[in-house]
Protein backbone atom coordinates (compact mmCIF):
# COMPACT_ATOMS: atom_id res chain seq x y z
CA UNK A 1 0.00 0.00 0.00
CA UNK A 2 0.82 3.67 -0.24
CA UNK A 3 2.94 5.14 2.37
CA UNK A 4 3.31 9.08 2.89
CA UNK A 5 6.08 10.48 4.97
CA UNK A 6 5.58 14.03 6.20
CA UNK A 7 8.16 16.61 7.10
CA UNK A 8 9.34 18.47 9.23
CA UNK A 9 7.12 17.39 12.26
CA UNK A 10 6.51 21.00 13.85
CA UNK A 11 7.60 24.28 12.10
CA UNK A 12 7.87 27.56 13.98
CA UNK A 13 8.23 30.64 11.79
CA UNK A 14 7.69 34.68 12.53
CA UNK A 15 5.10 36.27 10.66
CA UNK A 16 5.77 37.07 7.25
CA UNK A 17 8.37 34.09 6.80
CA UNK A 18 7.74 31.65 3.94
CA UNK A 19 6.89 27.98 4.97
CA UNK A 20 7.51 24.88 3.73
CA UNK A 21 5.99 21.50 4.36
CA UNK A 22 7.23 18.47 2.23
CA UNK A 23 5.97 15.11 1.57
CA UNK A 24 7.48 11.72 0.17
CA UNK A 25 5.27 9.03 -1.12
CA UNK A 26 5.87 5.22 -2.07
CA UNK A 27 3.09 4.22 -4.67
CA UNK A 28 4.23 5.63 -8.26
CA UNK A 29 0.31 4.97 -9.17
CA UNK A 30 -0.68 7.89 -7.12
CA UNK A 31 -2.20 10.33 -8.93
CA UNK A 32 -3.77 13.10 -6.91
CA UNK A 33 -2.12 14.86 -4.40
CA UNK A 34 -4.60 17.37 -1.71
CA UNK A 35 -3.43 18.76 1.59
CA UNK A 36 -5.36 19.76 4.60
CA UNK A 37 -5.51 22.75 7.26
CA UNK A 38 -6.64 21.20 10.29
CA UNK A 39 -7.26 24.09 13.37
CA UNK A 40 -7.70 23.33 16.44
CA UNK A 41 -10.51 21.71 17.53
CA UNK A 42 -11.96 22.08 14.25
CA UNK A 43 -12.12 19.42 10.75
CA UNK A 44 -9.82 19.06 8.49
CA UNK A 45 -10.16 21.67 5.41
CA UNK A 46 -9.07 20.94 2.09
CA UNK A 47 -6.76 24.32 0.82
CA UNK A 48 -5.47 22.94 -2.28
CA UNK A 49 -5.13 19.78 -4.52
CA UNK A 50 -2.67 18.55 -7.33
CA UNK A 51 -2.66 15.99 -9.66
CA UNK A 52 -0.22 13.97 -11.62
CA UNK A 53 -0.34 15.45 -14.63
CA UNK A 54 0.31 19.10 -13.21
CA UNK A 55 3.95 20.23 -11.95
CA UNK A 56 2.34 23.31 -9.49
CA UNK A 57 -0.75 25.33 -8.81
CA UNK A 58 -1.16 28.54 -7.13
CA UNK A 59 -3.66 29.99 -4.53
CA UNK A 60 -2.88 32.97 -3.59
CA UNK A 61 -0.45 32.58 -0.70
CA UNK A 62 -0.32 29.26 -0.74
CA UNK A 63 1.26 27.01 -3.74
CA UNK A 64 2.05 23.70 -3.96
CA UNK A 65 4.50 21.27 -6.26
CA UNK A 66 4.60 18.18 -7.55
CA UNK A 67 8.05 15.87 -8.36
CA UNK A 68 7.01 12.58 -9.86
CA UNK A 69 10.18 11.35 -10.27
CA UNK A 70 11.29 11.54 -6.91
CA UNK A 71 7.91 10.68 -5.71
CA UNK A 72 8.03 13.98 -3.54
CA UNK A 73 5.42 16.91 -2.94
CA UNK A 74 5.43 20.27 -0.80
CA UNK A 75 2.97 22.73 0.38
CA UNK A 76 4.63 26.39 0.31
CA UNK A 77 2.96 29.28 2.15
CA UNK A 78 4.17 32.80 1.86
CA UNK A 79 4.08 35.88 4.28
CA UNK A 80 2.67 33.76 6.80
CA UNK A 81 0.02 35.11 9.30
CA UNK A 82 -1.16 34.29 12.84
CA UNK A 83 -4.38 32.64 11.21
CA UNK A 84 -1.93 30.17 9.79
CA UNK A 85 -1.44 28.44 12.74
CA UNK A 86 -2.84 24.68 12.61
CA UNK A 87 -1.69 21.36 11.90
CA UNK A 88 -1.72 20.62 8.19
CA UNK A 89 -1.26 17.24 6.82
CA UNK A 90 -0.62 16.09 3.22
CA UNK A 91 -2.22 12.63 1.26
CA UNK A 92 -1.47 11.09 -1.76
CA UNK A 93 -4.22 8.84 -3.42
CA UNK A 94 -3.46 5.31 -5.47
CA UNK A 95 -5.66 5.74 -9.11
CA UNK A 96 -8.78 3.38 -9.14
CA UNK A 97 -8.51 3.82 -5.45
CA UNK A 98 -10.94 7.01 -3.71
CA UNK A 99 -9.24 6.20 -0.38
CA UNK A 100 -6.47 8.70 0.63
CA UNK A 101 -3.43 8.22 2.75
CA UNK A 102 -2.54 10.86 4.99
CA UNK A 103 0.77 11.74 6.30
CA UNK A 104 1.30 12.28 9.86
CA UNK A 105 1.18 16.26 9.82
CA UNK A 106 2.67 19.01 10.62
CA UNK A 107 1.79 21.51 13.55
CA UNK A 108 2.36 25.03 12.09
CA UNK A 109 3.06 27.99 14.66
CA UNK A 110 3.30 31.32 13.34
CA UNK A 111 4.53 34.16 15.64
CA UNK A 112 3.13 37.61 15.39
CA UNK B 1 -25.61 22.79 0.23
CA UNK B 2 -21.73 21.69 0.61
CA UNK B 3 -22.03 20.59 4.27
CA UNK B 4 -20.86 17.20 5.85
CA UNK B 5 -23.36 17.94 8.82
CA UNK B 6 -22.60 15.47 12.29
CA UNK B 7 -24.13 15.14 15.12
CA UNK B 8 -23.87 15.38 18.06
CA UNK B 9 -20.89 17.58 18.60
CA UNK B 10 -20.10 16.11 21.80
CA UNK B 11 -20.87 13.06 23.52
CA UNK B 12 -19.83 12.33 26.73
CA UNK B 13 -20.96 8.18 27.57
CA UNK B 14 -20.81 5.75 30.40
CA UNK B 15 -18.45 2.07 29.42
CA UNK B 16 -21.97 0.57 29.65
CA UNK B 17 -23.88 2.74 27.41
CA UNK B 18 -24.90 2.50 24.11
CA UNK B 19 -25.57 5.53 21.80
CA UNK B 20 -24.71 6.61 18.24
CA UNK B 21 -23.16 9.19 15.92
CA UNK B 22 -25.15 10.89 12.76
CA UNK B 23 -24.00 12.00 9.33
CA UNK B 24 -25.42 13.55 7.05
CA UNK B 25 -24.47 14.95 3.52
CA UNK B 26 -26.68 16.12 0.84
CA UNK B 27 -23.76 16.59 -2.60
CA UNK B 28 -24.98 13.42 -4.26
CA UNK B 29 -21.89 11.83 -3.09
CA UNK B 30 -21.82 8.19 -3.30
CA UNK B 31 -18.64 7.13 -0.75
CA UNK B 32 -18.99 8.54 2.55
CA UNK B 33 -16.35 7.43 5.27
CA UNK B 34 -15.63 7.63 9.24
CA UNK B 35 -12.33 8.05 11.02
CA UNK B 36 -10.88 8.14 14.42
CA UNK B 37 -8.68 11.27 15.22
CA UNK B 38 -6.68 11.71 18.47
CA UNK B 39 -4.82 14.98 18.79
CA UNK B 40 -2.43 16.53 16.41
CA UNK B 41 -2.39 12.75 14.34
CA UNK B 42 -3.75 11.98 11.14
CA UNK B 43 -7.26 10.54 10.88
CA UNK B 44 -7.59 7.27 10.92
CA UNK B 45 -9.84 5.52 9.12
CA UNK B 46 -12.21 3.10 9.84
CA UNK B 47 -15.02 2.08 7.54
CA UNK B 48 -15.81 2.77 4.24
CA UNK B 49 -19.50 2.74 2.27
CA UNK B 50 -19.28 3.41 -1.48
CA UNK B 51 -23.07 3.34 -3.00
CA UNK B 52 -24.73 2.34 0.71
CA UNK B 53 -23.17 -0.84 0.73
CA UNK B 54 -19.85 -1.32 3.63
CA UNK B 55 -16.70 -2.01 1.21
CA UNK B 56 -13.62 -1.09 4.25
CA UNK B 57 -13.87 -2.24 7.36
CA UNK B 58 -10.56 -1.82 8.74
CA UNK B 59 -10.31 -4.13 11.28
CA UNK B 60 -12.71 -2.28 13.77
CA UNK B 61 -14.16 -4.06 17.09
CA UNK B 62 -16.94 -4.94 16.98
CA UNK B 63 -18.50 -2.39 20.03
CA UNK B 64 -18.55 0.00 16.84
CA UNK B 65 -21.14 -0.84 14.42
CA UNK B 66 -21.77 1.25 11.43
CA UNK B 67 -24.93 1.88 9.60
CA UNK B 68 -25.90 3.31 6.07
CA UNK B 69 -29.82 3.47 5.87
CA UNK B 70 -29.04 5.99 2.57
CA UNK B 71 -27.26 7.17 0.23
CA UNK B 72 -27.44 10.80 2.45
CA UNK B 73 -27.15 9.02 6.00
CA UNK B 74 -24.46 7.59 7.78
CA UNK B 75 -24.99 6.16 11.27
CA UNK B 76 -21.68 4.96 13.78
CA UNK B 77 -23.58 2.77 16.63
CA UNK B 78 -21.65 2.48 20.14
CA UNK B 79 -21.77 0.10 22.40
CA UNK B 80 -19.65 -0.74 25.32
CA UNK B 81 -16.52 1.39 24.63
CA UNK B 82 -13.36 1.65 26.82
CA UNK B 83 -11.43 5.17 27.71
CA UNK B 84 -9.09 4.62 24.99
CA UNK B 85 -12.21 5.08 22.21
CA UNK B 86 -11.99 8.87 23.36
CA UNK B 87 -11.32 10.88 20.32
CA UNK B 88 -12.87 13.38 17.30
CA UNK B 89 -14.62 10.99 14.97
CA UNK B 90 -15.08 12.64 11.81
CA UNK B 91 -17.30 11.17 8.90
CA UNK B 92 -16.59 11.94 4.99
CA UNK B 93 -17.91 11.99 1.70
CA UNK B 94 -16.50 11.95 -1.76
CA UNK B 95 -17.22 11.61 -5.10
CA UNK B 96 -16.45 8.15 -6.59
CA UNK B 97 -15.81 9.50 -9.77
CA UNK B 98 -15.83 12.66 -11.99
CA UNK B 99 -13.68 15.55 -11.56
CA UNK B 100 -14.12 16.24 -7.65
CA UNK B 101 -11.63 13.89 -5.73
CA UNK B 102 -11.07 16.13 -2.31
CA UNK B 103 -12.69 14.74 0.17
CA UNK B 104 -15.24 17.04 2.66
CA UNK B 105 -14.96 15.97 6.12
CA UNK B 106 -17.80 17.06 8.90
CA UNK B 107 -17.18 19.07 11.55
CA UNK B 108 -17.04 15.90 13.77
CA UNK B 109 -18.30 14.42 17.24
CA UNK B 110 -16.13 14.73 20.18
CA UNK B 111 -16.77 11.24 22.25
CA UNK B 112 -15.34 11.41 25.86
CA UNK B 113 -15.60 7.71 27.32
CA UNK B 114 -15.77 7.68 31.20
Amino acid sequence: GENVEQHPSTLSVQEGDSAVIKCTYSDSASNYFPWYKQELGKRPQLIIDIRSNVGEKKDQRIAVTLNKTAKHFSLHITETQPEDSAVYFCAARPGGSYIPTFGRGTSLIVHP
Amino acid sequence: DTEVTQTPKHLVMGMTNKKSLKCEQHMGHRAMYWYKQKAKKPPELMFVYSYEKLSINESVPSRFSPECPNSSLLNLHLHALQPEDSALYLCASSQEQGTTYGYTFGSGTRLTVV
